[in-house]
């Protein structure tokens, strides 16, 4: 069955870090570009960050440079997300899919507040 | 950033009617291949988002053929044969040419 697993969500003040995890099964990982897509009520859907198969280069929507880095490990079939000086804007259900779209993970909640 | 802009934003709908949403891009997206880099997405209540069309006219699998994908350019459609309730939901369009990747506002059916 193909699966994405997210977890690593939580509660976190502001400044404060987080680290996102999505473990894949069922697919290609290896072979796949995959993504960090967030969800708020207010915003909708926004894409985050991308990430090449090889893991050599990682792309990041403005708002969120140089604060977040997104990374994974192929031998281990796993995606990250490393959050660092989170904002109140941050809030939102997290979602690693791959690229194109095709296979999303069930979400992580990431609650930005003091 | 490419906007992708939706319309309506909300839908409701008769079963077994018709439904159709429109979504405009800011930008072109064709590729340098000549691919269209457009998707569409249904989200039901509680769930993730699922893919249900690729470039623009392509059917996942196991996506209902009452569904179905269009246009060209900067201009794209969302078909629906006819209602069911399971199609309650919020329904995306998508372009991934442009970094970074954007989604429409989301249209909302409902059934009347």
């Amino acid at each position: 069955e193909v699966q994405l697993v997210e977890s690593g969500g939580g509660l976190v003040q502001p400044g404060g870090s987080l680290r996102l995890s999505c473990a894949a099964s069922g697919f290609t990982f290896t072979n796949s570009w995959m993504s960090w897509i967030r969800q708020t009520p207010g915003e909708g859907l926004e894409w985050v960050a991308n990430i090449k198969p090889d893991g050599s280069e990682g792309y990041y929507v403005e708002s969120v440079k140089g604060r977040f880095t997104i990374s994974r490990d192929n031998a281990k079939n796993s995606l990250f997300l490393q959050m660092n000086s989170l904002r109140a804007e941050d809030t939102a259900v997290y979602y690693c899919a791959t690229t194109l779209g095709g296979v999303w993970g069930q979400g992580t909640t990431v609650t930005v507040s003091s | 950033d490419v906007v992708m802009t939706q319309s309506p934003l909300s839908l409701p709908v008769t079963l077994g009617q018709p439904a159709s949403i429109s979504c405009r891009s800011s930008q072109g997206l064709v590729d340098s291949d000549g691919t269209t880099r457009l998707n569409w997405f249904q989200q039901r209540p509680g769930q993730s988002p699922r893919r249900l069309i690729y470039r623009v006219s392509n059917r996942d699998s196991g996506v209902p053929d009452r569904f179905s994908g269009s246009g060209s350019g900067t201009d794209f459609t969302l078909k629906i044969s006819r209602v069911e309730a399971e199609d309650v939901g919020v329904y995306y369009c998508m372009q991934y040419i442009h970094w970074p990747h954007t989604f429409g506002q989301g249209t909302k059916l409902e059934i009347k």
